[in-house]
């Protein structure tokens, strides 16, 4: 049972550039978040799921998209990395109402 | 929109307690959670409180909710150099899977 799962863990990308970010959890949770880490401001919510193939907008939603094909997997894309987007990324899931469970964090360097 | 507040930063020496707190805006709030970041790692969850309760206690950790005053506490007795880590809290209301977060308290404990 490894939880919740990011990958990568780190990249940097060059302003321009796209790529996906991959969350993957295993203890078949309905719900699947990700939420960026700046310094001195906590973490914000940019998209969330509610289920297999539904998506919805958090807090902070410009410049990402998400997917959620499969109950497991929650993919997020950057289709044009700005310096902006520079930041910790975190995938959670959980239950209905219930805890959420956080990944080791993916760090993203946008030149 | 719901706003939850902390204290940037906390010293304290080693043995001796450590008072985190938090306060948030939304009464409404149910579930209201603790979590922990060591450098590096993703978000730990410590514990957690239902609106209903004023204290509950696991081990070393000690949480504290007065609901008049919107106001949540964590103590750490005994405050060990492994406590060092930054602490978040963070509140979801009824009927919503999402957490708003606060900034976190980075809490330093000397040797």
């Amino acid at each position: 049972n490894a939880g919740v799962t990011q990958t990568p863990k780190f990249r940097v990308l060059k302003t321009g550039q796209s790529m996906t970010l991959l969350c993957a959890q295993d203890m078949n949770h309905e719900y699947m978040y990700w939420y960026r880490q700046d310094p001195g401001m906590g973490l914000r919510l940019i998209h969330y799921s509610v289920g297999e193939g539904t998506t919805a907008k958090g807090e902070v939603p410009d410049g990402y998209n998400v997917s959620r094909l499969k109950k497991q997997n929650f993919l997020l894309g950057l289709e044009s990395a700005a310096p902006s987007q520079t930041s910790v990324y975190f995938c959670a899931s959980s239950g209905l109402a219930e805890t959420q469970y956080f990944g080791p964090g993916t760090r993203l360097l946008v030149l | 929109g719901e706003d939850v507040e902390q204290s940037l930063f906390l010293s304290v020496r080693e043995g001796d307690s450590s008072v985190i707190n938090c306060t948030y805006t939304d009464s409404s709030s149910t579930y209201l959670y603790w979590y922990k970041q060591e450098p590096g790692a993703g978000l730990q969850l410590l514990t957690y409180i239902f609106s209903n309760m004023d204290m509950k206690q696991d081990q070393r950790l000690t949480v504290l909710l007065n609901k008049k005053d919107k106001h949540l506490s964590l103590r750490i007795a005994d405050t060990q150099t492994g406590d060092s880590a930054i602490y978040f809290c963070a509140v979801t209301r009824p009927s919503s899977y999402k957490l708003i977060f606060g900034s976190g308290t980075r809490l330093l404990v000397r040797p």
